[in-house]
């Protein structure tokens, strides 16, 4: 199994752009969720799945979106990147039955 | 709205010394607890998760606690290794699926 994993690793973006960060799993886990780490706030819930077809927003969620149309994938968009959103971003994903939470390795953005 | 809070953000030991980091959070109504790993520059590696219902799990030299009542759980490192160096970072979450409440870590540097 591969995993929880993540593209790109590192991408830089100029103000106003959009963009996809890629995050998907092998191992047939229901739950998926997008993280933001920044230093001295930790890490920051963005939006959450519980299965293919259903999304809901963490605490952050202002400027993202996402959608789940398969178990397998849980793509994060940026609509109109802002500097604000420089960051480094996780994926990660759990089974109902355990809830054991797998991170992916991140994605390190910079919004110039 | 839960927050979860890590005291000592940092700790410095020599190699051989048995310690413990501390996780308080607010709403006692916690479905579970995870604790984790980060390396710098890595993502999270899972250690141990604590279900509501548990008082503790172990796993090697790492031992966490789970005090409901209270608000706390600790993780105990038994005679530390330099390996260990690293941030630890707690995480409650209050339902299933929804995710999880991190703390700011504690940065672990072990002497050798």
């Amino acid at each position: 199994n591969a995993g929880v994993t993540q593209t790109p690793k590192f991408q830089v973006l100029k103000t106003g752009q959009s963009m996809t960060l890629q995050c998907a799993q092998d191992m047939n886990h229901e739950y998926m969720s997008w993280y933001r780490q920044d230093p001295g706030m930790g890490l920051r819930l963005i939006h959450y799945s519980v299965g293919a077809g259903i999304t809901d927003q963490g605490e952050v969620p202002n400027g993202y979106n996402v959608s789940r149309s398969t178990t397998e994938d849980f793509p994060l968009r940026l609509l109109s990147a802002a500097p604000s959103q420089t960051s480094v971003y996780f994926c990660a994903s759990s089974w109902k039955g355990d809830e054991t939470q797998y991170f992916g390795p991140g994605t390190r953005l910079l919004v110039l | 709205k839960q927050e979860v809070t890590q005291i000592p953000a940092a700790l410095s030991v020599p190699e051989g010394e048995n310690l413990v980091l501390n996780c308080s959070f607010t709403d006692s109504a916690i479905y579970n607890l995870q604790w984790f790993r980060q390396d710098p520059g890595k993502g999270l590696t899972s250690l141990l998760l604590i279900q509501s219902s548990q008082r503790e799990q172990t796993s090697g030299r790492l031992n966490a606690s789970l005090d409901k009542s209270s608000g706390r759980s600790t993780l105990y490192i038994a005679a530390s290794q330099p390996g260990d160096s690293a941030t630890y970072l707690c995480a409650a979450s209050n339902q299933a699926g929804t995710a999880l409440i991190f703390g700011k870590g504690t940065t672990l540097s072990v002497s050798s």
